[in-house]
C-alpha cells in the first residue's frame, strides 16, 4: 500500500485560511468515508482533528473541516492561528482493518 | 479520562532486544483493537500494524515482519512491541493509538523513543 499523496508545506498568515490536500486511490481514500486528519507537534502524541471525512471531534474548533472528492481529501483551517503551526497528516482507512497515512504537510503560520 | 500511557525511551545496542509497553486506562481495553506507528527520525508517521485485544492475534504492515511482535497482557490492559536483532535504522519514536473506528485513531500514548547505538 503506497502512502496517500500530501503537499510537504503549507502555509499562511494569521487569520487566513489553508488546505491540505490529500490524494490516494480507490482502493482507500475513495472507497472508504473513514479518512482521518491528525495534528502533530513535535515530542507531543498526534492528535485526531477530523474523522470520517468531515467530522470533528469534541473540543476541535470548528476552523478545521474537512472534504472529500473523488480520490482526492482535504483538510481546510480557517483563521490560522499560531498554535496551528504543526505538521498534518492524513490517514485512510484501506480494508482488513488497515490504514495508509500520508506523507506529512508542515503548516506555517507566518 | 482515556489514557495511554508508553514506557520510557529506551537506549540500546545493536543486536539486543526492546519491549516497549502501552498501559490503557479509563475504558475496556478488549473492546478496541491497538495499533503501532513508528516515527523515524525527520520522517512521518508509519503504520506498523495492530493487535486485536479480543483474540490477542496480531497483523504486521510490510516491513515489520520477523523480528517485530505485537503482544498483550489483558489482566494489567497493557498492549507490548518487540522488537528482536536492532538495527541502527531502528531509531525512532513508537506510539500506540486505539483503534476507535475502521483504523481511526482517537487516542494515542505519549511515544517511546528506542535508540539504538553502539
Amino acid at each position: 500500500q503506497s502512502a496517500l499523496t500530501q503537499p510537504p508545506s503549507a502555509s499562511g498568515s494569521p487569520g487566513q485560511s489553508v488546505t491540505i490536500s490529500c490524494t490516494g486511490t480507490s482502493s482507500d481514500v475513495g472507497g472508504y468515508n473513514y479518512v482521518s486528519w491528525y495534528q502533530h507537534h513535535p515530542g507531543k502524541a498526534p492528535k485526531l482533528m477530523i474523522y470520517e471525512v468531515s467530522k470533528r471531534p469534541l473540543g476541535v474548533p470548528d476552523r478545521f473541516s474537512g472534504s472529500k472528492s473523488g480520490n482526492t481529501a482535504s483538510l481546510t483551517v480557517s483563521g490560522l492561528q499560531a498554535e496551528d503551526e504543526a505538521d498534518y497528516y492524513c490517514s485512510s482507512y484501506a480494508g482488513s482493518n488497515n490504514p495508509v497515512f500520508g506523507g506529512r504537510t508542515k503548516l506555517t503560520v507566518l | 479520562q482515556v489514557q495511554l500511557v508508553q514506557s520510557g525511551s529506551e537506549l540500546k545496542k545493536p543486536g539486543a532486544s526492546v519491549k516497549v509497553s502501552c498501559k490503557a486506562s479509563e475504558y475496556t481495553f478488549t473492546s478496541y483493537a491497538m495499533h503501532w506507528v513508528r516515527q523515524a527520525p525527520g520522517q512521518g508517521l508509519e503504520w506498523m500494524g495492530w493487535i486485536n485485544t479480543n483474540t490477542g492475534n496480531p497483523a504486521y504492515a510490510q516491513g515489520f515482519t520477523g523480528r517485530f511482535v505485537f503482544s498483550l497482557d489483558t489482566s494489567v490492559s497493557t498492549a507490548y512491541l518487540q522488537i528482536s536483532s536492532l538495527k541502527a535504522e531502528d531509531t525512532a519514536v513508537y506510539y500506540c493509538a486505539r483503534d476507535w473506528v475502521a483504523a481511526t485513531f482517537d487516542y494515542w500514548g505519549q511515544g517511546t523513543l528506542v535508540t539504538v547505538s553502539s
